[in-house]
């Protein structure tokens, strides 16, 4: 299975701050990667497909780049409902997809 | 639309557990769900998911033969059965709808609420 990892884990950031999550993969994956913001005793929510397109309805202070092997997930005006856990997960080798471990965004 | 799932399970290790992930608002039919579960304070795992209209099934590698998904068109419904139950199965169960992009899985766009199921001796 493709490996993804998240770095940082943990993120300590204040309200306006720009944010930029991390996740490298094990072997290319193309752009079949996504991003999902999750919050406590929620469930996932879709932010950013195909590596960059932004999902219906997420602000547009999200946005994602990258290809191959590294990607990011850059927050422009970090607000306070931001403050979550967010997950990478690559669909190149579907059905054996994979999620990154998680980074946590707390409130500095 | 929505995913809205059974409720939480306790379970004795050894034994199993269906889940069921009812789509309302549309009919379930031509909806790709996979299930995805997370255990307590750890990150999310893909067990496998079904396309619907085909009745055609994937799963994850350690979970196959263990785990059955299917799905009723009837009533809507998919469901995530996994048997002999152990301790590290404690978690929250999700389904997830697939989104597709030219017949492409590209991301899960819509998320049931969660079932938590606990395995308990």
């Amino acid at each position: 299975d493709i490996q993804l990892t998240q770095s940082p884990t943990f993120l300590s950031a204040s309200v306006g701050d720009r944010v930029t999550i991390t996740c490298r993969a094990s072997q290319g994956v193309r752009n079949s990667l996504a991003w999902y913001q999750q919050k406590p005793g929620k469930a996932p929510r879709l932010l950013i497909h195909g590596a960059s397109a932004l999902q219906t309805g997420v602000p547009s202070r999200f946005s994602g780049g990258g290809s191959g092997t590294e990607f990011t997930l850059t927050i422009n005006g970090l607000q306070p409902e931001d403050f979550a856990t967010y997950y990478c997960q690559q669909l190149k080798t579907y059905p054996a997809l994979t999620f990154g471990g998680g980074t946590k965004v707390e409130i500095k | 639309v929505q995913l809205v799932q059974s409720g939480a399970e306790v379970r004795k290790p050894g034994s199993s557990i269906k889940v069921s992930c009812k789509a309302s608002g549309d009919p379930i039919v031509g909806f790709d769900i996979s299930w995805v579960r997370q255990a307590p304070g750890q990150g999310l795992e893909y067990l496998g998911g079904i396309i619907t209209a085909f009745g055609s099934t994937s799963y994850a590698q350690r979970f196959q033969g263990r785990v059955t998904i299917t799905a009723d068109e009837s009533t809507s419904t998919a469901y995530m059965e996994l048997r002999s139950l152990r301790l590290e199965d404690t978690a929250v169960y999700y389904c997830a709808r697939h989104r597709l992009e030219m017949a492409t899985v590209v991301a899960f766009d819509l998320w049931g609420q969660g079932t938590l199921v606990t395995v308990s001796p």
